[in-house]
């Protein structure tokens, strides 16, 4: 079955920890996307990737980093200096860039602080 | 002014209701139109595109309106398995796939 696969599925962080958030998708999309839900709020952009090795900053992207060194993957990490990490992180895929194609999402990772 | 507004409900209705949901977008040269649906505490899922001469799918309807920039969602016969957030989803012109999200319309179907 193809899909997309994040993981882990709850995530807890300590002070000044990084922590990486998984996302592989085997669907051969080309683009992929990282957002993040917070309770009562739309999906805001953090980064998105259309291609390999290469990657944007979407609308709030600071405290995080990512890479895209495969097609399937395109991993997130959390870091210490993203003050207020706790939320729902969801990671999408979609088949081709121009605005016109949905986009499909892994079922999500969910960040606290401990 | 937020790029995609909707009424955050509850829409709260009996089983066999029919409810619409409606959403506007700031952005005149949107180009592509979705509504999804998002269960508690899971991920979004495609509902439907939205395409201008409107479009339906069984019990959903989604018509855009480009002139007053709103887009509707219709669902008749509501199902108890109908209960979610639905989220207005709009593309804005050109470059990368970039979809802007309203916050969602909560809606619960009680029997």
């Amino acid at each position: 079955d193809g899909g997309i696969t994040q993981s882990p599925k709850y995530l807890f962080r300590k002070e000044g920890q990084n922590v990486t958030l998984s996302c592989e998708q085997n669907l051969n999309h080309d683009a992929m996307y990282w957002y993040r839900q917070d309770p009562g709020q739309g999906l805001r952009l953090i980064y998105y990737s259309q291609i390999v090795n290469d990657f944007q900053k979407g609308d709030i992207a600071e405290g995080y980093s990512v890479s895209r060194e495969k097609k399937e993957s395109f991993p997130l990490t959390v870091t210490s200096a993203q003050k207020n990490p706790t939320a729902f992180y969801l990671c999408a895929s979609s088949a081709r860039e121009g605005g016109n194609q949905p986009q499909h999402f892994g079922d999500g990772t969910r960040l606290s602080i401990l | 002014r937020k790029e995609v507004e909707q009424d955050p409900g509850p829409f709260n209705v009996p089983e066999g209701a029919t409810v619409a949901f409606n959403c506007t977008y700031s952005n005149s040269a949107s180009q592509s139109f979705f509504w999804y649906r998002q269960d508690c505490r899971k991920e979004p899922k495609l509902l439907m595109s939205v395409y201008s001469s409107g479009n339906e799918d069984g019990r959903f309807t989604a018509q855009l309106n480009r002139a007053s920039q709103y887009i509707s969602l219709l669902i008749r016969d509501s199902k108890l398995s109908d209960s979610a957030t639905y989220l207005c989803v709009v593309s804005p012109w050109g470059g990368y796939n970039k979809l802007i999200f309203g916050a969602g319309t909560r809606l619960a179907v009680h029997p």
